[in-house]
C-alpha cells in the first residue's frame, strides 16, 4: 500500500521569501509519479509540478521546484519568492505507474504574510 | 478560469431527494474523475472513467451513481443520501494516456449539503 505523509499542518512565510513544504512517501513500487497540487479557498485543485521516480533531475516549474530524494523517499516542494496569492492548501500526491488513482497526503496550509 | 466546469456550485438536498452533479470539459481529455473532499481532508477518489468506460469504482455506496454520456461530460446522480455525504465534490479530467494521468485538471467543485 502507498502512503503519503505531510507533517506540517500549517506554515507561515514572509512575502518574497522561499518556503519548503515537506512530503515523504512510502511505496514498494519501483516506478511511480509524485505530484503537488495547490487548493486555494475557491476549492479548485491546481496541478503544480510532477516528478517521475526515474527522473534524475529535480523538476522545476517557474517558482516551484521539487526537491526529490529517492533514497529518503522525500519529495519536498520549494516555493521561491513567495507571493500573497500563494496562500492556500498544498497537497502532495503519488500515482503508481499503470494506475490512474492518486493517493494524497493530508495537506499543508501555507499562509504568506506581507 | 478553470477549464473544467461543474454545476451546481452549491446544492442542498434532503435525504429523499434525487439530484445530479454535472461536469464538463472541452480539453479533449479522455479520462474523467469524481473526488469527494470533506472539510480539512484530502480528496478521496470515487470513480474514474477512461474513454467513457468506468475503470475505477472505489467501493462507493450505490446511492452515488456516475454516468459518462460522452467524452466531455460526467454526471454524478445522487439518491437517498445521508448527512455524512455532505462534502465538496470535485470533478477532474486528464489526458487519456496513463503517463499523464496524474496531471489532473479540476473544477471548482460542487458543495453538497444533505439535510
Amino acid at each position: 500500500a502507498q502512503k503519503i505523509t505531510q507533517t506540517q499542518p500549517g506554515m507561515f512565510v514572509q512575502e518574497k521569501e522561499a518556503v519548503t513544504l515537506d512530503c515523504t512517501y512510502d511505496t514498494s513500487d519501483q516506478s511511480y509519479g509524485l505530484f503537488w497540487y495547490k487548493q486555494p479557498s475557491s476549492g479548485e485543485m491546481i496541478f503544480l509540478i510532477y516528478q517521475g521516480s526515474y527522473d534524475e533531475q529535480n523538476a522545476t516549474e517557474g517558482r516551484y521546484s521539487l526537491n526529490f530524494q529517492k533514497a529518503r523517499k522525500s519529495a519536498n516542494l520549494v516555493i521561491s519568492a513567495s507571493q500573497l496569492g500563494d496562500s492556500a492548501m498544498y497537497f502532495c500526491a503519488m500515482r503508481r505507474t499503470g494506475r490512474r488513482a492518486l493517493t494524497f497526503g493530508s495537506g499543508t496550509r501555507l499562509q504568506v504574510q506581507p | 478560469d478553470t477549464e473544467v466546469t461543474q454545476t451546481p456550485k452549491h446544492l442542498v438536498m434532503g435525504m429523499t431527494n434525487k439530484k445530479s452533479l454535472k461536469c464538463e470539459q472541452h480539453m479533449g481529455h479522455r479520462a474523467m474523475y469524481w473526488y469527494k473532499q470533506k472539510a480539512k481532508k484530502p480528496p478521496e477518489l470515487m470513480f474514474v472513467y477512461s474513454y467513457e468506460k468506468l475503470s475505477i469504482n472505489e467501493s462507493v455506496p450505490s446511492r452515488f451513481s456516475p454516468e459518462c454520456p460522452n467524452s466531455s461530460l460526467l454526471n454524478l446522480h445522487l439518491h437517498a443520501l445521508q448527512p455524512e455525504d455532505s462534502a465538496l465534490y470535485l470533478c477532474a479530467s486528464s489526458q487519456g494516456y496513463l503517463e499523464r494521468a496524474g496531471e489532473l485538471f479540476f473544477g471548482e467543485g460542487s458543495r453538497l449539503t444533505v439535510l
